[in-house]
């Protein structure tokens, strides 16, 4: 079955960082780009940033909101992404989902369950 | 404010049909970038309803389609059922952005 797994999500002070996990399963991962995608509570979708595959040279973009303070990685060996967040914010807070992005055509067609971010004093 | 903009609520009795609009520009959808569709029930992570503007994943029921045309897109959905009540997205790239776009978000309510 293709999955993915977040993990990682938790209470942390603003400013301070985090790291989020996101592990495949059911596919290679090294051969697709990840996307991650963030849900504010009670609000809608905001793409925060993906990572090309290493065939596409395997480099990142960000969102406005978050360039220069978040950055995603990948080690495909252990099929995992990570989006790995500095100098956090209260409007940080938010579930974090990850996604295979299959780019224009095909969109994001795998998701895992999200993991929780809450950044407050 | 979003850059794709959809209804914010569409209703409809079961059985009936209902679409969803998803209003871009020239810098995404009207410069021909493909829009897809998530469904996302309540409590659950959001899942792919329909990529590259009218097509289905294998699983989606044919219901469910899209279209596009000029700087808009839609989703519809006919035979209406309890179960299809959700939030509903759209998103697409934009070129000005550099970015994926997601619209706003369109709560279905089955009545």
């Amino acid at each position: 079955e293709v999955q993915l797994v977040e993990s990682g999500g938790g209470l942390v002070q603003p400013g301070r960082s985090l790291r989020l996990s996101c592990t495949a399963s059911g596919f290679t991962l090294g051969d697709y780009a990840m996307s991650w995608v963030r849900q504010a509570p009670g609000k809608g979708l905001e793409w925060v940033g993906f990572l090309r595959s290493k065939t596409y040279g395997g480099t990142p973009e960000y969102a406005a909101s978050v360039k220069g303070r978040f950055t995603i990685s990948r080690d495909d060996s252990k099929s995992i992404a990570y989006l790995q967040m500095n100098s956090l914010k209260t409007e940080d807070t938010a579930v974090y989902y990850c996604t295979r992005d299959r780019r224009s055509f095909y969109g994001m067609d795998v998701w895992g369950q999200g993991t929780t971010v809450t950044v407050s004093s | 404010q979003s850059v794709l903009t959809q209804p914010p609520s569409v209703s409809g009795a079961p059985g009936q049909r209902v679409t969803i609009s998803c209003t871009g520009s020239s810098s995404n959808v009207g410069a021909g970038y493909d829009v897809h569709w998530y469904q996302q029930l309540p409590g659950t992570a959001p899942k792919l309803l329909i990529h590259g503007n009218s097509n289905r994943p294998s699983g989606v029921p044919d219901r469910f389609s899209g279209s596009k045309s000029g700087t808009s897109a839609s989703l519809a959905i006919t035979g209406l059922q309890a179960e299809d009540e959700a939030d509903y997205y759209c998103q697409s790239y934009d070129s000005t952005l550099s970015a994926w776009v997601f619209g706003g978000g369109t709560k279905l309510t089955v009545l």
